[in-house]
């Protein structure tokens, strides 16, 4: 069956300038996970969905971040007036539930380059 | 803090040789789950073992086992006959009962030479 997908792969953006990030989980998952990787930071966490529970943003690091996941499927990671410490690649996984029973499976990644 | 830490930047093993990736963990939680993932140059995350907690049977998947210890929150990968292939970064990474974000080491690369 299809993986997570994610695009673009890669996206170039000037700073200032907004970018939407896609993310197809696998079907029938219903929680959803988006995740920065950069060299400096590592693997983090920023926003996690699950149905139509509220999501958990505690890992968005500011207010230019946000995510909505529309119809419990396609998520789209939204960054506002882009930084170059945004300069990442963004990582989406999703699993069949949500209990820690449920490992993550991850998508390509899309590598954002803010200049 | 809940943190994982791989004190092995770098790794090298021979073809056919086996090798063993050293991660530690820090948790109060008395229910949580562990991973090893496997991330090649295409960028992309594959799941390559996982471990319950509350399991005291170490996990094996084909060449790939791990050595869980609970008691000294130690849990490391065993790659048995390394191949080219298994050339990559490999993140350790747990969730707890709690939370079901990842929290990831910082990898360890793994060159496997001929």
């Amino acid at each position: 069956g299809a993986g997570v997908s994610q695009s673009p792969s890669n996206k170039v953006t000037e700073k200032g300038k907004d970018v939407e990030l896609r993310c197809d989980p696998i079907s029938g998952h219903t929680a959803l996970y988006w995740y920065r990787q950069s060299l400096g930071q590592g693997l983090e966490f920023l926003i996690y969905f699950q149905g139509n529970s509220a999501p958990d943003k505690s890992g968005l690091p500011s207010d230019r971040f946000s995510a909505e996941r529309t119809g419990g499927s396609v998520s789209t990671l939204t960054i506002q007036r882009t930084q170059q410490e945004d300069s990442a690649v963004y990582l989406c996984a999703s699993s069949l539930r949500p209990t820690t029973t449920g490992a993550q499976y991850f998508g390509p990644g899309t590598r954002l380059l803010v200049l | 803090a809940q943190t994982v830490t791989q004190s092995q930047p770098e790794m090298s093993v021979q073809e056919a040789e086996t090798v063993t990736l050293s991660c530690t963990y820090d948790t109060s939680e008395s229910d949580y789950y562990l991973f090893w993932y496997k991330q090649p140059p295409s960028r992309q995350m594959i799941l390559v073992i996982r471990q319950e907690a509350y399991k005291q049977q170490n996990a094996t998947e084909n060449r790939f086992s791990v050595n869980f210890q609970k008691a000294a929150k130690s849990f490391s990968l065993k790659i048995s006959d390394s191949q080219l292939g298994d050339a990559a970064m490999y993140f350790c990474a747990y969730n707890t009962g709690t939370a079901s974000k990842l929290t990831f080491g910082t990898g360890t690369r793994l060159q496997v030479t001929l």
